[in-house]
């Protein structure tokens, strides 16, 4: 399996401009979890997806970040407007939901930086 | 709301040493107490997961313990090697139905020198 894939590496873009985050989870896990890691608060739980449908976005920062999981392979977390202060590392993970023995598998993170 | 402490902040120790890693949570009503691993620019992977109803995981040199009525765990490396330098994340795992919501520590930063 190719674990948890993330797309892009890498997004440099400027204050205002909207920004889309992509993440393929592992086939057959049904939970997919969104996370944000900074300097200043470490990695903290935005949101997360049992089956496709949202269950808890109580991490989600204010009404500019939207997230949706429209099939079981594909989740977005977007953006908008983007403001310096969302510069960070975004991490998506997975796992099959299998009670207290089942750890998460985190993807390499896609880096953002808004000027 | 569960909140999770790691002490040290940083570590660096000479190659074989032995040394232990710390972390704590307010809420003692935990699902599994996991640690990671995260290297420079790179995603995290799991290294322990404790249930709750288990005092103790080992996997190769490394030991996790956990003792819940006091909020604490600690990450045990024995021998440890310049491969090991990395940051150690510990996070609580609170019962969702079926996942742990997992809260993190800021991460303990260790460097192991030649």
């Amino acid at each position: 399996d190719a674990g948890v894939i993330q797309s892009p590496r890498h997004e440099v873009t400027e204050m205002g401009q909207e920004v889309t985050l992509r993440c393929k989870p592992i086939s057959g896990h049904d939970y997919l979890f969104w996370y944000r890691q900074t300097m200043m608060r470490g990695l903290e739980l935005l949101i997360y997806f049992n089956n496709n449908v949202p269950i808890d976005d109580s991490g989600m920062p204010e009404d500019r970040f939207s997230a949706k999981m429209p099939n079981a392979s594909f989740s977005t977390l977007k953006i908008q407007p983007s403001e310096p202060r969302d510069s960070a590392v975004y991490f998506c993970a997975s796992n099959r939901g299998q009670g207290s023995t089942d750890t998460q598998y985190f993807g390499p993170g896609t880096r953002l930086t808004v000027l | 709301k569960q909140e999770v402490t790691q002490i040290p902040a940083a570590l660096s120790v000479p190659e074989g040493e032995n040394l232990v890693l710390n972390c704590s949570f307010t809420d003692s009503a935990i699902y599994n107490l996991q640690w990671f691993r995260q290297d420079p620019g790179k995603g995290l992977t799991s290294l322990l997961l404790i249930q709750s109803s288990q005092r103790e995981q080992t996997s190769g040199r490394l030991n996790a313990s956990l003792d819940k009525s006091s909020g604490r765990s600690t990450l045990y490396i024995a021998a440890s090697q310049p491969g090991d330098s990395a940051t150690y994340l510990c996070a609580a795992g609170e019962f969702t139905g079926t996942a742990s919501k997992l809260t993190f520590g800021t991460g303990t930063r260790l460097q192991v020198m030649l």
